[in-house]
């Protein structure tokens, strides 16, 4: 069975960093491209960054880019999200996701059950 | 970047009845084209993708179609655990966009 947990949630001040991590088991890992997806309270979802199998290729909205960095440890079948110069419109749940089909960025086919990550001062 | 529209955004229905959500692309996405179901929890569930495709296990009371910029999803027979929020989301090209939403509600 295909799982994702995130984890790394939470209250930050705005312009600090905060790192969300994602498990995930009951695939092989290193073959599929993954991806946060993100959902502002009460709003609709927003795709916030895509990742290549290796690690050698990066996806980013314009909302995210140059603040928002995605990573993978294929050792360790994680995946991450450094988000640095936080804004209060990055409040949000994040979720991680697995890409559909073996080593194309195609739809989100698994979700995890997100993690808040709060903007304030 | 490519904009999804969805309609309506708010949908009442009954128990049994046949309902259809639609979503319009700003430019032709070639079937590139998928639906998600997300409950009052948050839970997220993929339904179809590649225009028309269900994801393993969702029942086949769902079925989408489409093609070029304008795309839907219709569900046969709304059983209870229907009545949620529908999402449209493209795939042709970065960056991935969704749709604003479709609330289905019980009458």
């Amino acid at each position: 069975e295909v799982q994702l947990v995130e984890s790394g949630g939470g209250l930050v001040q705005p312009g600090r960093s905060l790192k969300l991590s994602c498990a995930a088991s009951g695939f092989t890992f290193s073959n599929y491209y993954m991806a946060w997806v993100r959902q502002a309270p009460k709003k609709g979802l927003e795709w916030v960054a895509t990742i290549s199998t290796s690690g050698s290729r990066t996806y980013y909205p314009d909302s995210v880019k140059g603040r928002f960095t995605i990573s993978r440890d294929n050792a360790k079948s994680s995946l991450y999200l450094q988000m640095n110069s936080l804004k209060s419109e990055d409040t949000a749940t994040y979720y991680c996701a697995r890409h559909g089909a073996t080593r194309v960025p195609n739809w989100f086919a698994y979700w995890g059950q997100g993690t808040l990550v709060t903007v304030s001062s | 970047d490519i904009q999804m529209t969805q309609s309506p955004s708010s949908l009442p229905a009954s128990l049994g009845e046949r309902v259809t959500i639609s979503c319009r692309a700003s430019q032709g996405i070639s079937n590139n084209l998928n639906w998600y179901q997300q409950k009052p929890d948050g839970t997220i569930k993929p339904l179809i993708y590649y225009t028309s495709n269900l994801q393993s296990g969702v029942p086949s009371r769902f079925s989408g179609s489409g093609s070029g910029t304008d795309y839907s999803l219709t569900i046969s027979s709304l059983e209870p655990e229907d009545f949620a929020m529908y999402y449209c989301q493209q795939d042709a090209s970065f960056p991935y966009t969704f749709g604003a939403g479709t609330k289905l509600e019980l009458k």
